[in-house]
């Protein structure tokens, strides 16, 4: 069965640069998530979509902006990258937005910043 | 934040044994989820126990909750080597258009072979 695709697997910037997550939700899925795990943190939600409009925010920088386009991928914008930006990102899907049925998880981006 | 901590942060046993796990949370819900994390990957949703449920199972899983205490417990009965992962709790609390699904910290989990 297709799974949340999530592209790069791994991304090395330097200070000040940007970068650009996507993630691709499973089929038919009209929600996404964004999530940021740092070194033996738990996963903190960032922002999600539903139906291309953003449902909520949580701890976001604003430094990052996001967006759900018309075939429900998703990117995460980050610009002025700081040392502690460094993580895994994960992008998660579901139908609707009532998380019944619960979050599909992708593999996750890992983020380093030197 | 929503959610308080789990406990034990680190679990170590031996295969053939079982596992408990414990999550505590601090505001209403409307489930709550278990999530397993093999280290560095993305996290696969185990089991999803409603609020008005008390006990739910799932193979050798077994959640259970308490929402007058605001905690869920996870029992991994039988453990084997592969149950070695992370594993965390979620809360989901829905209002109107305001949703949240926040994790615990979560528990490490070393099953000995």
């Amino acid at each position: 069965a297709a799974g949340v695709i999530q592209s790069p697997r791994h991304l090395i910037k330097e200070k000040r640069e940007t970068a650009t997550l996507k993630c691709y939700p499973i089929p038919r899925h009209d929600t996404v998530y964004w999530y940021q795990q740092g070194p033996g943190q738990d996963p903190q939600f960032l922002i999600s979509f539903y139906e291309k409009m953003q449902s909520d925010k949580g701890s976001i920088p604003d430094r990052f902006s996001a967006q759900q386009f018309s075939d429900y991928h998703s990117e995460l914008n980050m610009s002025s990258l700081e040392l502690g930006d460094s993580a895994l990102y994960f992008c998660a899907s579901t139908f609707g937005d009532r998380f019944e049925p619960p979050l599909h998880f992708g593999n996750g981006t890992r983020l380093t910043v030197t | 934040s929503q959610q308080g901590e789990e406990d034990p942060q680190a679990l170590s046993i031996q295969e053939g044994e079982n596992a408990t796990m414990n999550c505590s949370y601090k505001t209403s819900i409307n489930n709550l989820q278990w999530y397993r994390q093999n280290s560095g990957r993305g996290l696969v949703h185990l089991i999803l126990i409603r609020s008005n449920e008390r006990e739910k199972h799932s193979g050798r899983l077994r959640v259970t909750l308490d929402t007058s205490k605001k905690s869920s417990s996870l029992l991994i009965t039988a453990s084997r080597a592969a149950d070695t992962a992370s594993y965390f709790c979620a809360t989901a609390w829905y209002r109107g258009s305001n949703y949240k699904l926040t994790f615990g910290k979560g528990t490490l989990l070393t099953v000995n072979p």
